[in-house]
């Protein structure tokens, strides 16, 4: 089983900050890494595909990077409506995973 | 557009199988290359994948869980189901349906119903 080691597990930030979240994998994955936003009492929303690409209807100020085992979910310019826990998923290889998650508030 | 339900009992006792189901709307879960799965939360906890189905019937589950999981397919009623069996306190969470779409060799979670909770008590 492949794990997901996310960082930090929680952030306290101000909106119009800058939030950079990583996400490890215990072994190489490729590109089969995804992000979700999930708001208190709220069911996941896809976020960002294959590590970069973008999802239509999500804010530009959401991106994505990387591949192999290293990659980074960067919300550029916090706004207040993105206090919530974010997960990275890996569907590499079966079972898939997903990181702990890191939960973001808003100061 | 396509929406996910998850219905089923809300209280399960210790040791007997919890059953889910999981109603598509807005489109048939036979058309598209898609999988269907089903993804469980504890309660201030985080995802965990149980399993999924394609509409041909073919199955994967997570080992965790898979000498305890069914997962089937309804095309008829526009649905796919999840058995768990011999539940303990430990399978209380909510429960997540979800729509695996892909364009290459992996898998996102595009679509999620609202989500169930299932409370393992006697």
């Amino acid at each position: 089983e492949i794990v997901l080691t996310q960082s930090p597990d929680f952030q306290s930030v101000t909106p119009k900050e800058k939030v950079t979240i990583t996400c490890r994998a215990s072994q190489s994955i490729g590109s089969g890494l995804h992000w979700y936003q999930q708001k208190a009492d709220q069911s996941p929303k896809l976020l960002i595909k294959y590590a970069s690409k973008s999802i239509s209807g999500v804010p530009s100020r959401f991106s994505g990077s990387g591949s192999g085992t290293d990659f980074t979910l960067t919300i550029n310019s916090l706004e207040a409506e993105d206090g919530a826990t974010y997960y990275c998923h890996q569907s590499s290889s079966l079972p898939q995973t997903f990181g702990q998650g890191t939960k973001v508030e808003i100061k | 557009q396509v929406q996910l339900q998850e219905s089923g009992p809300g209280l399960v006792k210790p040791s007997q199988t919890l059953s889910l189901t999981c109603t598509v709307s807005g489109g048939s879960i036979g058309s598209g290359s898609y999988y269907w799965s089903w993804i469980r939360q504890p309660a201030g906890k985080g995802l965990e994948w149980i399993g999924r189905i394609y509409t041909s019937g073919s199955t994967n589950y997570n080992p965790s869980l898979k000498s305890r999981v069914t997962i089937s397919v309804d095309t008829s009623k526009n649905q796919f189901s999840l058995n768990l069996s011999s539940v303990t306190a430990a399978d209380t969470a909510v429960y997540y349906c979800a729509r695996d779409s892909g364009e290459g060799p992996y898998w996102y979670f595009d679509l999620w119903g609202r989500g169930t909770l299932v409370t393992v008590s006697s």
